[in-house]
């Protein structure tokens, strides 16, 4: 799986938007982006993921670059709830025989 | 969807003492389950996959004996802490992948995971 690299740390306002963002230049084109997040003390929850097309659903987008060596994960409106570790990972969809490799993520706090 | 659920959400025991965690499939089956440890401030890290019906496979350096590794059905895998020290006072967590197709494959589902505190 290829590398990725998060700032460790990012403050957001309550109520405004959160660009998380993720580099990963040695992304193959078959390695999707995946998006998972672990709020304190709980298991991690699956978020967003994309191959090269922005995507968007009911908690996030995740804006893919042109030539997908970085990306952004937004989350709109940011929530107190919002404030967890977010894991950016690069890996082949389907398959599931191996485990997922977690680096050390961004964590984010949202400020009232 | 789908839903993984892991007992006990947290567990205190003593050195020496065994403790089992369990992790269902809630409707789903799951013929893989994989188990990730965390220490305070840190990631998670995998520990070992099982498979069900087969022998469960570890990361080096995680010892085998010691964190035994069932996955009798499709539906349930445990992890049993053998003879428990402080040093595995950890955050234990379940993980299953979801085998959907194309851009459909969501990854994985984890559960909540068991604080577990050896005194």
């Amino acid at each position: 799986d290829a590398k990725t690299t998060q700032p460790p740390s990012m403050d957001c306002a309550e109520g405004r938007a959160a660009n998380l963002p993720c580099n990963h230049s040695t992304i193959s084109g078959n390695e999707y982006v995946y998006w998972y997040r672990q709020i304190h003390s709980q298991g991690p929850q699956y978020i967003i993921h994309g191959l090269k097309n922005n995507e968007t659903n009911e908690m996030a987008s995740l804006i893919i670059t042109e030539d997908r060596k970085s990306s952004t994960l937004i989350l709109p409106h940011a929530t107190l709830r919002d404030t967890a570790v977010y894991y950016c990972i690069v890996r082949v969809a389907g398959g599931g025989a191996d485990g997922l490799t977690f680096g050390k993520g961004t964590h984010l706090i949202i400020q009232p | 969807g789908a839903v993984v659920s892991q007992h006990p959400s947290w567990v205190i025991c003593k050195s020496g003492t065994s403790v089992k965690i369990e992790c269902r499939s809630l409707d789903f089956q799951a013929t893989t389950m994989f188990w990730y440890r965390q220490f305070p401030k840190q990631s998670l890290m995998l520990m070992a996959t099982s498979n069900e019906g087969s022998k469960a496979t570890y990361e080096q350096g995680v010892e085998k004996d010691k964190f035994l590794i069932n996955h009798a059905s499709l539906t349930l895998s445990t992890l049993t802490v053998t003879s428990a020290h402080p040093e595995d006072s950890s955050f234990y967590i379940c993980s299953a992948p979801l085998l959907g197709q194309g851009r459909d494959n969501y990854g994985y589902t984890f559960g909540s995971g068991t604080r577990l505190t050896v005194v």
